[in-house]
């Protein structure tokens, strides 16, 4: 059984650096979402696809932001110009029925 | 807009039972989620609940009052592993099955 999986697990990097992360979703599973958690809040919702069309975006996705789901397998989140307020555990959940499933997310550092 | 509330912590002691509230105000009910989520690790799903009433899974319980805007999760015969962030979660009706999440409920389980 393959639950949703993220790459990489962590990322640190320096202002100013582009930063991509990858999420595998559960095979069979054609809806994706992004969110993104600060300590001591739930999830935010930043982004949706299903299948390879992205049909919802955040008023949190700003221009730096960008994310992709090519083949309507695995998808992308891509930030550029990264800033301190980046800094977040980036997760990405995929959903077969009324569920979502997350990944283990992954944990942006931004110095 | 959607306004989620649950209580920032409890405390209960190893087997006996907790009661975790969560109150919401959104524009198009469409389904209520209860998550578990350990520290530095990704939410999992416990329950889900869109019609009233009481949803009964083992050791856990969800209720529903859509007309009071009402969820409560059940903990009983608590373990300390059950110490962890609770989060509740509501999806509505104009979006694309976004969960909208509360802060959370830490709850710390005792000796």
């Amino acid at each position: 059984d393959t639950g949703v999986s993220q790459d990489p697990r962590h990322k640190i990097t320096k202002r100013g650096q582009n930063v991509t992360f990858r999420c595998d979703p559960i095979s069979e599973h054609n809806r994706l979402y992004w969110y993104r958690q600060t300590l001591g809040q739930g999830p935010e919702f930043l982004t949706y696809f299903q299948n390879e069309a992205q049909l919802e975006k955040s008023r949190l996705l700003s221009d730096r932001f960008s994310a992709e789901r090519p083949k309507g397998s695995f998808s992308t989140l891509e930030i550029q110009r990264t800033e301190q307020g980046d800094s977040a555990m980036y997760l990405c959940a995929s959903r077969g029925g009324d569920t979502q499933y997350f990944g283990p997310g992954t944990r942006l550092t931004v110095l | 807009g959607q306004n989620i509330d649950q209580p920032t912590e409890m405390t209960a002691t190893e087997g006996a039972i907790v009661q975790i509230n969560c109150t919401y105000q959104t524009s198009g009910f469409n389904g209520l989620f209860w998550y578990q989520q350990h520290a530095g690790e990704a939410p999992t799903f416990l329950s889900y609940n869109v019609l009233d009433g009481l949803e009964e899974k083992g050791r856990f319980s969800s209720f529903l009052s859509r007309s009071k805007g009402y969820s409560y999760l059940l903990l009983k015969e608590l373990q300390m592993k059950d110490s962890a962030s609770y989060l509740c979660a509501v999806r509505s009706t104009d979006s694309w099955g976004k969960l909208q999440f509360g802060a959370g409920t830490q709850v710390v389980v005792t000796p």
